[in-house]
């Protein structure tokens, strides 16, 4: 099982909107709606932001949405704020009993 | 709910790397929920390892099936993993993780993570 395919980094001024894309296959993220989004600041246990694709856990601000489109999920942040600045990763499942396989992580820096 | 990882931090070539989650505030055996081993090599992405559903049905990433072992002992509130036969490139924080739900699909309850060495 390969990993999700991400953007390596991505970049945004405060207020403004970034979108992080989470690219897989029709056997990962294009075959369920059971993607999920995290949300890691250095030295840090990462946190859930999005679950199957575009649920937000109690407490996550709704500045945070999720989507899919065919076998590419996307993470939305709208309003950036500084605090925002920290690496994602999508993780999908995998099929077969893979419950999850990861994307490489994007570092968002909020300039 | 809160996790708490423990074990050694350091480990050798070729040995069993074991490690203990201990779940407080909530049920660990007696809910229909799952529980999980994520890792992070040093300045790397994140790894799931495997999962345990409460019942002892486990699911183990294709990678490393062939290695780990994932158990739970209800009466400590705990499960752990094994991992055998480890190398420099097993060297991760290891978190233990869970959904504290019946979905196997994500993880909300994160342990704060313990970094394991593999070295002679």
């Amino acid at each position: 099982q390969s990993a999700l395919t991400q953007p390596r980094s991505v970049s945004g001024s405060p207020g403004q909107s970034v979108t992080i894309s989470c690219i897989g296959t029709s056997s990962d993220v294009g075959g369920y709606n059971y993607v999920s989004w995290y949300q890691q600041h250095p030295g840090k246990a990462p946190k859930l932001m999005i679950y199957d694709v575009s649920k937000r856990p109690s407490g996550v601000p709704d500045r945070f949405s999720g989507s899919k489109s065919a076998n590419t999920a996307s993470l939305t942040i709208s309003g950036l704020q500084a605090e925002d600045e920290a690496d994602y990763y999508c993780c999908s499942y995998g099929g077969s009993n893979t419950l999850g396989v990861f994307g490489g992580g994007t570092k968002l820096t909020v300039l | 709910l809160q996790l708490q990882e423990s074990g050694p931090g350091l480990v050798k070539p070729s040995e069993t790397l074991s490690l203990t989650c201990t779940v407080s505030g909530g049920s660990i055996g007696s809910s229909n929920h799952y529980w999980g081993w994520i890792r992070q090599p040093p300045g790397k992405g994140l790894e799931w390892i495997g999962s345990m559903y409460f019942s002892g049905s486990t699911y183990y990433s294709p990678s490393l099936t062939s290695r780990v072992t994932i158990s739970v002992d209800t009466s400590k509130k705990q499960f752990s993993l094994r991992l055998s036969s480890v190398t420099a490139a097993d060297t991760a924080v290891y978190y233990c993780a869970s959904p504290y739900s019946a979905s196997p699909y994500y993880f909300e309850y994160w342990g704060q993570g313990i970094l394991v060495t593999v070295s002679s």
